[in-house]
């Protein structure tokens, strides 16, 4: 069965800082993982997905994430904190092979000071 | 484009009471999935859908069910409605199996 640990429900940064969201996942095949992210009464958008190949992946608004199998991690990054990326984000992780459900994290709250 | 529409937006119900939640997208996606996404929690799965005339049970299916008539619509049914069914219900829908999947903006119902 999958899982996904979100370290963290909230993190905190300045604008300009570095933006690091941690996610480990659980899985007895190899995955694909995605990050989300939700904004206030919003449903989730894709950020970006690992599937198989390049293990940096790089996503929509500067994010990119590395898929690192030795760890069992995904960790999302941006090297400079905007205020608009305040919101929450989401890992999530399903096997890839068959049709499995999408497993999603708890969600870390990003908050972003001036 | 307008991807994945949820109506209503936003609903109270007493205890006790029905309604059915309804999600459209106009993307010919053949996966639908509806999910509840409590505080702390995370998404959850109710059921889901891998194409017209098809429903399966996810993680949280009791007290709710679904159905799939046509291909761009998936309906989410509460047969008696309970305080713990307040939640903000999302459907969402995916080209195929294990691809990225595309929310609509919820539902927030609210039971009295």
């Amino acid at each position: 069965a999958q899982s996904v640990t979100q370290l963290g429900s909230h993190v905190s940064v300045s604008e300009g800082a570095l933006v690091l969201l941690r996610c480990n996942y659980s899985s007895s095949v190899p995955p694909y993982l995605f990050w989300y992210v939700q904004y206030p009464n919003q449903g989730l958008q894709l950020l970006l997905k690992y599937t198989t190949g390049a293990t940096l992946v790089k996503g929509i608004n500067g994010f990119e994430a590395e898929f690192k199998k030795s760890e069992t991690s995904f960790h999302l990054t941006k090297p400079s904190a905007h205020m608009s990326d305040a919101a929450e984000y989401f890992c999530a992780v399903t096997p890839n092979t068959g049709f499995q459900k999408l497993v999603f994290g708890t969600g870390t709250r990003l908050l972003v000071s001036p | 484009n307008a991807g994945v529409t949820q109506t209503p937006k936003f609903r109270v119900l007493k205890t006790g009471q029905s309604m059915t939640l309804l999600c459209a997208q106009d993307m010919n996606h053949e996966y639908m999935y509806w999910y509840r996404q409590d505080p702390g929690m995370g998404l959850r799965l109710i059921h889901y859908s891998v194409g017209e005339g098809t429903t399966a049970k996810g993680e949280v299916p009791d007290g709710y069910n679904v159905s799939r008539l046509k291909k761009q619509n998936f309906l989410l049914g509460l047969e008696s409605a309970a305080p713990s069914q307040t939640s903000v219900y999302f459907c969402a829908s995916s080209p195929g199996r294990n691809q990225p999947q595309h929310f609509g903006d919820g539902t927030r119902l609210s039971i009295l």
